[in-house]
């Protein structure tokens, strides 16, 4: 069983358009990362969420926590083609080890 | 730039090679990592070292063997692999021990084609 599902799987939307991607679990967690993945390279982390509802900003992304904190969403606002990459959810399972989610893909065209 | 350095950034081998993945990092952290990422499965973590002493290993196969001579040097040693082990290896370095917050260095990755 998938701990972690991201939808979609694959995103692909015209430049300047708004999107949302989402990383859901039945499980409860203590923090939730995401991470962005562009072509050739390793993941960088963009944020960690820590509190039920939190959100947090940076530039056009927000990144919100569900308030449960077994979810979270990640919402481009005016997508732009540097914004191209795989968008992955990371959260610590029970043991305390981090564990990745699939995965979205997302294909920003020019 | 994270860092994190790895090298060479694509192989090619035969299954009755042997070859080793080298990784380095530069921001004196004490945690490294191995995962292998496919193509339709979620990040897999390989093996773990803490100041040098392993701590983790994920029910690895043994043609895999990771070696880690220092805090900033971490390498994973390949025998006789396999088609189905063609992946991204990638490596990644944190303060400590990856717990919920910890963030994680991760370096570009080594592209392996198993033939």
């Amino acid at each position: 069983t998938q701990l972690l599902e991201q939808s979609p799987q694959f995103l692909s939307i015209q430049e300047g358009e708004n999107l949302t991607v989402y990383c859901n679990s039945s499980s409860v967690f203590s923090s939730l990362q995401w991470y962005r993945q562009e072509p050739g390279e390793g993941p960088v982390l963009l944020v960690t969420v820590v509190t039920g509802g939190e959100v947090k900003k940076l530039k056009r992304l927000t990144f919100q926590f569900g308030d449960a904190r077994k979810d979270s969403s990640l919402h481009i606002t005016a997508a732009q083609p540097g914004d191209t990459g795989l968008y992955l959810c990371a959260v610590p399972n029970r043991d305390d080890k981090i564990i990745f989610g699939k995965g979205t893909r997302l294909h920003i065209l020019p | 730039e994270t860092g994190v350095t790895q090298t060479p950034r694509h192989l090619v081998m035969g299954m009755t090679n042997k070859k080793s993945l080298k990784c380095e990092q530069h921001l004196g952290h004490n945690a490294m990592y191995w995962y292998k990422q496919s193509a339709k499965k979620p990040l897999e973590l390989m093996f773990v070292y803490n100041f040098k002493e392993q701590t983790e290993n994920n029910s690895v196969p043994s043609r895999f063997s990771p070696e880690c001579p220092n805090s900033s040097h971490l390498f994973l040693h390949l025998h006789t692999l396999q088609p189905e082990d063609s992946a991204l290896y990638l490596c990644a370095s944190s303060q400590d021990l990856s717990r919920s917050q910890e963030t994680q260095y991760f370096g570009p990755g080594t592209r392996l084609l198993v033939l």
